[in-house]
């Protein structure tokens, strides 16, 4: 059984620092890895998304993927107080349907 | 453009009561999805539908079926509530390889 492991937190960092998640899966055979933000009482809302070794970036976010020792992190730079949410990773095989499997989710509180 | 919508967005029942959770989207997306979030227990998969007429179980399928009623819309019932279906019921659609989420179901049962 696929397995999506995360720290659950929380995670406190000072406003403008550099928040860092982790993220690590069991199965080889995950291709796409996703970074997905919640915050408290709403839905998840993709903001990253990866599917080759390295790093990827967006904006104050990069998602670095290492698929040989099966983890993916999302680091937050300058982060802010309306970053203060639950991050949830989510990993998925390449072909067949679309089925991702989720973590549990990190909680990020940014304190001013 | 609303994205995925879900009705209702709160609702209370008593054990033994039976209710439709309807997900609509109009994206023209092929895949739907059903989760269910509990605190520290994060997104687990119900059922989904890959495209219309089709329909499969996830992780926790036992207590609910889906209807796949047209491309638009999903549903999820439960036939006979149970304290322990106490969760939000999120509805999802996919445009691979973004998934998109509705706002979410709050169900409680007494």
């Amino acid at each position: 059984q696929k397995e999506v492991e995360q720290n659950s937190g929380p995670l406190s960092v000072p406003e403008g620092a550099i928040a860092s998640l982790n993220c690590t899966y069991s199965d080889r055979v995950s291709q796409s890895f996703f970074w997905y933000r919640q915050y408290s009482g709403k839905s998840p809302e993709l903001i990253m998304s990866i599917y080759s070794n390295g790093d990827k970036e967006d904006g104050r976010f990069t998602a670095q993927l290492n698929k040989a020792s099966q983890y993916v992190s999302l680091l937050i730079r300058d982060s802010q107080p309306s970053d203060s949410a639950t991050y949830l990773c989510a990993v998925k095989e390449t072909g067949g349907s679309y089925i991702p499997t989720f973590g549990r989710g990190t909680s990020l509180i940014v304190h001013p | 453009n609303a994205g995925v919508t879900q009705t209702p967005k709160f609702q209370v029942l008593k054990t033994g009561q039976s209710m439709t959770l309807q997900c609509a989207q109009d994206m023209n997306h092929n895949s739907m999805y059903w989760y269910r979030q509990d605190p520290g227990m994060g997104l687990r998969l119900i059922y989904y539908s890959a495209s219309e007429g089709t329909t499969d179980k996830g992780e926790v399928p036992n207590g609910y079926n889906v209807s796949r009623l047209n491309k638009r819309e999903f549903s999820l019932r439960l036939e006979s509530a149970a304290p322990s279906q106490t969760s939000v019921y999120f509805c999802a659609s996919i445009e691979s390889p973004e998934q998109y989420f509705g706002p979410g179901t709050r169900l409680t049962v007494t």
